[in-house]
């Protein structure tokens, strides 16, 4: 199984400031085939469901807001937030989709106001 | 718009036995493979289980295999996780997810989820 680990597990950055959240599977999650990196991104704010914010490591799906973006490639991958706002306070999961089953999550992150 | 809706989740004792159900709309439910995904009191995401669009596959993770059933039934819209012999780890908020296609990958769409307590 591929293992995935985030970092920090919580992370507290000022409001306009970056945030950067880290995630490093056990093994490439790239797919030489197509050159795709099968990692996606979630963001679950508290009481709610996870909601996507990016997949193939680096798409953003519609309708979130671009100051997300998702970087990285084979087996490190980053999640920045490049001026955070009161609403993005959440925990951040990343998820690779290379090898299933199992599905397998980051353990998360916790993001909050300095 | 699609919407997912589970239900099922009640308080049950060490041993017993429980079924969830999600209802889908919203997109056409017996194009896409489905999920069950948990998350204990507190704690992060745990993938449960999986079943392709048609329910000729399925799959578990290790800490659920033998003890849960996925199933799914397409002219009603609707995914099922059979749950026997539960322990009071398998406590935790269970959501229906829809896969992004119809083989394993990510998801776009989760339920709000239902609250499964085993405890006596």
């Amino acid at each position: 199984d591929i293992v995935m680990t985030q970092s920090p597990d919580s992370l507290a950055v000022s409001l306009g400031e970056r945030a950067t959240i880290n995630c490093k599977s056990s093994q490439s999650v790239l797919y030489s085939s197509n050159n795709k990196n099968y990692l996606a991104w979630y963001q679950q704010k508290p009481g709610q469901p996870p909601k996507l914010l990016i997949y193939w490591a680096s798409t953003r799906e519609s309708g979130v807001p671009d100051r997300f973006s998702g970087s990285g490639s084979g087996t490190d991958f980053t999640l920045t937030i490049s001026s955070l706002q009161a609403e993005d306070v959440a925990v951040y999961y990343c998820q690779q989709y290379y090898s299933t089953p199992p599905v397998t999550f980051g353990q998360g992150t916790r993001l909050e106001i300095k | 718009e699609v919407q997912l809706v589970e239900s099922g989740g009640v308080v049950v004792q060490p041993g017993g036995s429980l079924r969830l159900s999600c209802a889908a709309s919203g997109f056409t439910f017996d194009d896409y493979a489905m999920h069950w995904v948990r998350q204990a009191p507190g704690k992060g995401l745990e993938w449960v289980s999986l079943i392709s669009w048609d329910g000729g596959s399925t799959y578990y993770a290790d800490s659920v295999k033998g003890r849960f059933t996925i199933s799914r039934d397409n002219s009603k819209n609707s995914l099922y996780l059979q749950m026997n012999s539960l322990r009071a780890e398998d406590t935790a908020l269970y959501y229906c997810a829809k896969d992004v296609g119809s083989q394993p990958g990510y998801f776009d769409y989760w339920g709000q989820g239902t609250l499964v307590t085993v405890s006596s």
